[in-house]
C-alpha cells in the first residue's frame, strides 16, 4: 500500500460516455500527478497540480479533464473518448512539485474504450 | 529531447543469480535517476532515487549506480528471487522542456525458480 488509492480499478467505458477516475492520496502531499501508461510505450505524463493548481499540461487532447479540489484528491472526467484512449491511468503523488522527490503511485485504473 | 533507453526488453535469470539491468539516457542534464518496480496491471513502486551528484545508493540487495557523463545507470540484484520477478522502470528528472520525469520502457525480469 502505497497511500494512493486509485478507483475504479477497471473500467469499459463506450465513445459516448461521461466518466470519472478518482485518485486520493493519504501521504501529505503537495502534488499530484496523472501518468497514461500504453502498452510498449514510456509512461506519458498528463497532467501535474501543485498546491491544487494545474502546473503542467502536456498537450494532452481536452476530451480528459482534470480536477483537483484539495491537496489530497485529484480526478480525470473522461467524454467521448477514442478506442486509442485505452490505456492504464495512474495517479501519483509527491512532497513537492517537480522536487527530487520520489514519486508514489496508484494501482492505476485499466480503461478501455469499446 | 530527453530519451531513455532500457536493454533488453525483456531477461529470464535462474533464481539465486546476480543480475544488472541498464538504463541509458541521451542528455546527461538531469537532477536525479530513479527506479521503480512494476507489477503486471499494477502501479509502480519507487525503488531507489539517485541524485545527479551521487554515485550509487543501495537497498537491501539492490543497487544502483549512476553514471551522468555517460548518461548510464545500472539496477543491479542479487541473489535473485521469484518475487523479485516484475518489470523494472528507469527514469529520469530534468527540468527542461515540458518532460520533467522521462521514463523508460522497462525491463521485463523473470526469475526461474
Amino acid at each position: 500500500e502505497t497511500g494512493v488509492t486509485q478507483t475504479p480499478r477497471h473500467l469499459v467505458m463506450g465513445m459516448t460516455n461521461k466518466k470519472s477516475l478518482k485518485c486520493e492520496q493519504h501521504l501529505g502531499h503537495n502534488a499530484m500527478y496523472w501518468y497514461k501508461q500504453s502498452a510498449k510505450k514510456p509512461l506519458e505524463l498528463m497532467f501535474v497540480y501543485s498546491l491544487e493548481e494545474r502546473v503542467e499540461n502536456n498537450s494532452v487532447p481536452s476530451r480528459f479533464s482534470p480536477e483537483c479540489p484539495n491537496s489530497s484528491h485529484l480526478f480525470l472526467h473522461l467524454h467521448t473518448l477514442q478506442p486509442e484512449d485505452s490505456a492504464l491511468y495512474l495517479c501519483a503523488s509527491s512532497r513537492g512539485g517537480f522536487s527530487n522527490e520520489k514519486l508514489f503511485f496508484g494501482s492505476g485504473t485499466q480503461l478501455s474504450v469499446l | 529531447k530527453q530519451e531513455v533507453t532500457q536493454i533488453p526488453a525483456a531477461l529470464s535469470v535462474p533464481e539465486g543469480e546476480n543480475l544488472v539491468l541498464n538504463c541509458s539516457f541521451t542528455d546527461s542534464a538531469i537532477y536525479n535517476l530513479q527506479w521503480f518496480r512494476q507489477d503486471p496491471g499494477k502501479g509502480l513502486t519507487s525503488l531507489l532515487l539517485i541524485q545527479s551528484s551521487q554515485r550509487e545508493q543501495t537497498s537491501g540487495r539492490l543497487n544502483a549506480s549512476l553514471d551522468k557523463s555517460s548518461g548510464r545507470s545500472t539496477l543491479y540484484i542479487a541473489a535473485s528471487q521469484p518475487g523479485d520477478s516484475a518489470t523494472y522502470l528507469c527514469a529520469v528528472f530534468a527540468n527542461f522542456g515540458n518532460e520533467k520525469l522521462t521514463f523508460g520502457t522497462g525491463t521485463r525480469l523473470t526469475i526461474i525458480p
